[in-house]
């Protein structure tokens, strides 16, 4: 059972649309990470926070944007979509100390 | 920049047959290796976190060996079974940080 949600699983969208994808957990982590992957390629650290009000660009430059507001909240926000950032994007959390990732199901994302 | 290597990229395996295959990571200023599996459609679940030289941890059918001074860690599976199916991902956690490098995961197939 999931305590690690992303929303949508799958988007289909035009170049320069605004997107967010969502990603929320249950487990009062203070530490979240957003990954892209694309296929057959390592999963990339693309952004990452430690807990409210902190956000920190990953090792992958990415022209999208995260906020953290709330503890159990991480979107990820495209201003305008292009092709290139078709991508699947896994969300994960994790309580300090513990050092073992929770992951979500991803957003896949396609961008024509 | 940190570099995990996996390997074989994929595999395919008779059921019933045992197999293993390998993470790569740098040897200084380790903190831990982690696996995890990845079933399609699914989020990734870990496996195990390994911290020690010399390690070896099993869960079930699985198990996992850890060898820091030379930089690898080998996952074993006994008697492979269709549900085992997925890709395997490993991830390096270097001390201070608290960030995984992933290695770009072998893809398992066992076929009945």
């Amino acid at each position: 059972e999931a305590d690690i949600y992303q929303t949508p699983r799958y988007l289909v969208i035009g170049t320069g649309k605004k997107i967010t994808l969502e990603c929320s957990q249950t487990m009062g982590h203070d530490k979240m990470y957003w990954y892209q992957q694309d296929p057959g390629m390592e999963l990339h650290l693309i952004h990452y926070s430690y807990g409210v009000n902190s956000t920190e660009k990953g090792d992958l430059s990415s022209e999208s944007t995260v906020s953290r507001i709330r503890t159990e909240h991480f979107p990820l926000t495209l201003e305008s979509a292009r092709p290139s950032h078709t991508s699947q994007y896994l969300c994960a959390s994790m309580v300090s100390g513990a050092n073992v990732l929770t992951f979500g199901a991803g957003s896949r994302l396609t961008v024509l | 920049i940190l570099n995990v290597e996996q390997s074989p990229q994929s595999l395919h395996v008779q059921e019933g047959d045992s197999t293993n295959f390998t993470c790569s990571f740098p040897s200084s200023n380790f903190y831990a290796l982690h696996w995890y599996r990845w079933e399609t459609a699914k989020s990734p679940e870990a496996l195990f976190v390994m911290t020690l030289n010399g390690d070896e941890k099993k869960k079930g059918r699985i198990s996992a060996t850890l060898n820091t001074k030379e930089g690898y860690s080998y996952l074993y599976i006994k008697g492979s079974q269709p549900e085992d199916s997925a890709t395997y991902l490993c991830a390096f956690l270097i001390q201070g940080a608290q960030k995984l490098v992933f290695g770009q995961g072998t893809r398992l197939t066992i076929n009945p």
